[in-house]
């Protein structure tokens, strides 16, 4: 049983880059993030899904979209990827607001 | 708005001490609360929830409305402790997080 799968693990952009980070979940979960996280920032919500064809703007949603492809499937796109955007992203699904949240590995992204 | 508060961002306490990991909330609402922990090298998971009031690894939270806080409490910490520690704050579907604390517990 995988749970959440984030691809890929890293990778370097450089200013003006798209790039699209994956995550699929196989827990049947209803709600999918996307949370990027800082040195001293903590986690940080960028969008969610509360369910299948749901997206909604989290704390710092300028500079991506996402796409919930179907139920398994939710994918974060950077058009135009700015120095400000090097961080570490998790992917995290949920069957819904009273249930634990499950977390990828994370994707480091570094933009030069 | 809501706010989760996270007022320190490194702990460090003697094995055998008393811990205590500070949250406090903003939200207008009626709040769910919750405690992540992040070991080095693991997956973020869940720790413990206000809703079932249980204890996790000998861990407990109590909601205190009147103060806003969810602080993170254990009695004699243990080195296998040390780790990150986020407390998090859910409005309807949307969870956000605090800035977090790491917690460093030495021999």
């Amino acid at each position: 049983n995988a749970g959440v799968t984030q691809t890929p693990k890293f990778q370097v952009l450089k200013t003006g880059q798209s790039m699209t980070l994956q995550c699929a979940q196989d827990m049947n979960h209803n709600s999918m993030y996307w949370y990027r996280q800082d040195p001293g920032m903590g986690l940080r919500l960028i969008y969610y899904s509360a369910s299948e064809g749901t997206t909604d703007k989290g704390e710092v949603p300028n500079g991506y979209n996402v796409s919930r492809l179907n139920k398994r499937e939710f994918s974060l796109r950077l058009e135009s990827a700015a120095p400000s955007q090097t961080s570490v992203y998790f992917c995290a699904s949920r069957q819904d607001p009273n249930s634990p949240l499950h977390f990828g590995n994370g994707t480091r992204l570094t933009v030069t | 708005a809501q706010r989760v508060t996270q007022p320190e961002k490194l702990l460090s306490v003697f094995k055998g001490a008393p811990v205590e990991l500070k949250c406090n909330y903003s939200y207008s609402g009626s709040p769910e609360l919750f405690w992540y922990v992040q070991y080095s090298r693991q997956r973020l998971q869940l720790l413990l929830r206000h809703i079932s009031r249980e204890s996790i690894k000998g861990f407990t939270a109590d909601l205190n409305k009147g103060e806003t806080s969810f602080h993170l409490k254990k009695p004699f910490a243990q080195e296998e402790d040390s780790a990150m520690y986020y407390c998090a704050l859910g409005s309807g579907y949307a969870l956000n997080f605090g800035k977090g604390t790491s917690l460093l517990v030495t021999p």
